[in-house]
């Protein structure tokens, strides 16, 4: 099983759905969790922290299950410009702090 | 205020040659991290730093790879004797502690021929 595993899709919907992606790990000591966005051929960028209490920006919510071991990331009222590749990490504990990240999960928004 | 900035943004070598990537991390970070990605993959771990010294360098390959951070600022990537399997984009990122949210730099694209 990998560390951290998520579905790539495509998820393909049209401008305005609500879309969830979820992220899977199985270290259950790991301490911190991020949601990133990739454009193509563009470096990551950090989208949210991922909270125990969940949180939420704007149209984006980011949740966390420590008992199933997942995230997810809520998007509410689709824009064409949320495609994209989002990606989640999971970071270690016991203090060594390596990032692991998923392979991306791709969201096609069309009109 | 300034980003992770990373130099070259492209790099073309002949395979066997030597190549150094550079990171400069954004001023006050004390945690930098080197990723490699490939097409349809998440950023791989490589190494990270807490200041000047290697934290962890498990994600490593072998033993062609190599990275410093001499004054706990910039950092330099160094692969020797390249392969074409090296062929990626390189990722570095900084982040102000080592659990902390990481910002990246644009990465060097790095095709070994």
């Amino acid at each position: 099983r990998k560390e951290v595993e998520q579905d790539p899709g495509p998820f393909n919907v049209p401008e305005g759905a609500t879309v969830a992606f979820n992220c899977t790990y199985s270290n259950s000591a790991s301490q911190s969790f991020f949601w990133y966005r990739q454009d193509c051929r563009k470096e990551p960028k950090l989208l949210m922290s991922v909270y125990s209490s969940g949180n939420e920006d704007g149209r984006f919510t980011a949740q966390l299950n420590r008992a199933s071991q997942y995230i997810s990331l809520l998007i509410r009222d689709s824009k064409l410009s949320d495609s994209a590749t989002y990606l989640c990490v999971v970071i270690g504990s016991g203090g060594s702090y390596i990032p692991t990240f998923g392979r991306g999960t791709s969201l096609i928004v069309h009109p | 205020g300034a980003g992770v900035s990373q130099t070259p943004s492209n790099k073309v070598t002949e395979k066997g040659k030597y190549v150094e990537l550079r990171c400069d991390p954004i001023s006050g970070h004390t945690a930098l991290y080197w990723y490699r990605q490939s097409l349809g993959q998440g950023p791989e771990f490589l190494i990270y730093f807490q200041g000047t010294g290697a934290a962890d360098d498990s994600g490593l390959p072998n033993d062609r790879f190599f990275a410093v951070r001499p004054e706990g600022s910039v950092s330099t990537l160094k692969i020797q004797r390249t392969e074409r399997g090296d062929s990626a984009v390189y990722l570095c990122a900084s982040s102000l502690m080592a659990e902390g949210e990481q910002y990246f730099g644009p990465g060097t694209r790095l095709t070994v021929t």
